[in-house]
C-alpha cells in the first residue's frame, strides 16, 4: 500500500495548456503539501494545506492553484504551462501536532515544451 | 528570511571512504531532519534531532545537532554505492520547514 501517491508519474505538454495533479494520501494525515524539485535539486515549498489553513508561498505564480476535495487529497491545478515550470512536483503529508516529518510521493515529472 | 545553508553541493569519493555534509541555520531551530533522496527517487526521511548536542547513529551514519541548535552534519563512514543519492536537512522553526540545498554523494568508479 503506497502510503502518498501521486499520479501522472510522468507528463509532458505543450506551453499554454492546463495540467492537473493529483495526490492522495492513507495515513490519515491532516496536512499536505507541494514541492517543486528544479533541476538542480532544490526542493521549494509551494502550499501547505490542512482543513484549516491555505499557506501560500507567496513566490508561487497564482497559476498555480492547489484544490482538496478532503483531507486525503491535495491536486495540484497549473494554468498557461510555461517552459520553466517543467520539474519534479512532489505531493507530502505531515501529522498535524506531530513530529513534522514529511512523507513525500514518488513525484510528478513535468516537462514543458 | 530564515535560512538553513548547506555544503557542500556534491562530494565525489572513492568507495570506502567517509562522507560529511554539514548544515547551518540562520536561527535557533526546534529540530532538524534528515532526508535521502535516491537518484530518480524521492525524499526519504532518515532521522530527527531534538536535543542540543544531540548525536544518533544509524549503522554506519551519525548525525549531529550543535549545541546551540543552529546548525548539524551527517556522516557517513565507509560509503556503499547504496549511499548515493542526495542528502538534504530540513530546520524546523515554528513547524515550518526550511530545506537545505542537499549535497549530492557521489561514488567515483
Amino acid at each position: 500500500d503506497t502510503a502518498v501517491s501521486q499520479t501522472p508519474k510522468y507528463l509532458v505538454t505543450q506551453m499554454g495548456n492546463d495540467k492537473s495533479i493529483k495526490c492522495e494520501q492513507n495515513l490519515g494525515h491532516d496536512t499536505m503539501y507541494w514541492y517543486k524539485q528544479d533541476s538542480k535539486k532544490f526542493l521549494k515549498i509551494m502550499f501547505s494545506y490542512n482543513n484549516k489553513e491555505l499557506i501560500i508561498n507567496e513566490t508561487v505564480p497564482n497559476r498555480f492553484s492547489p484544490k482538496s476535495p478532503d483531507k486525503a487529497h491535495l491536486n495540484l491545478h497549473i494554468n498557461s504551462l510555461e517552459l520553466g515550470d517543467s520539474a519534479v512536483y512532489f505531493c507530502a503529508s505531515t501529522l498535524e501536532g506531530g513530529e513534522n516529518i514529511q512523507y513525500f510521493g514518488a513525484g510528478t515529472r513535468l516537462s514543458v515544451l | 528570511g530564515q535560512q538553513v545553508m548547506q555544503i557542500p553541493q556534491y562530494q565525489h569519493v572513492q568507495e570506502g571512504e567517509d562522507f560529511t555534509t554539514y548544515c547551518n541555520s540562520s536561527t535557533t531551530l526546534s529540530n532538524i531532519q534528515w532526508y535521502k533522496q535516491r537518484p530518480g527517487g524521492h525524499p526519504v526521511f532518515l532521522i530527527q534531532l531534538v536535543k542540543s548536542g544531540e548525536v544518533k547513529k544509524q549503522k554506519r551514519l551519525t548525525f549531529q545537532f550543535g549545541e546551540a541548535k543552529k546548525n548539524s552534519s551527517l556522516h557517513i563512514t565507509a560509503t556503499q554505492t547504496t549511499d548515493v543519492g542526495t542528502y538534504f536537512c530540513a530546520g524546523d522553526s515554528n513547524y515550518q520547514l526550511i530545506w537545505g540545498a542537499g549535497t549530492k554523494l557521489i561514488i567515483k568508479p
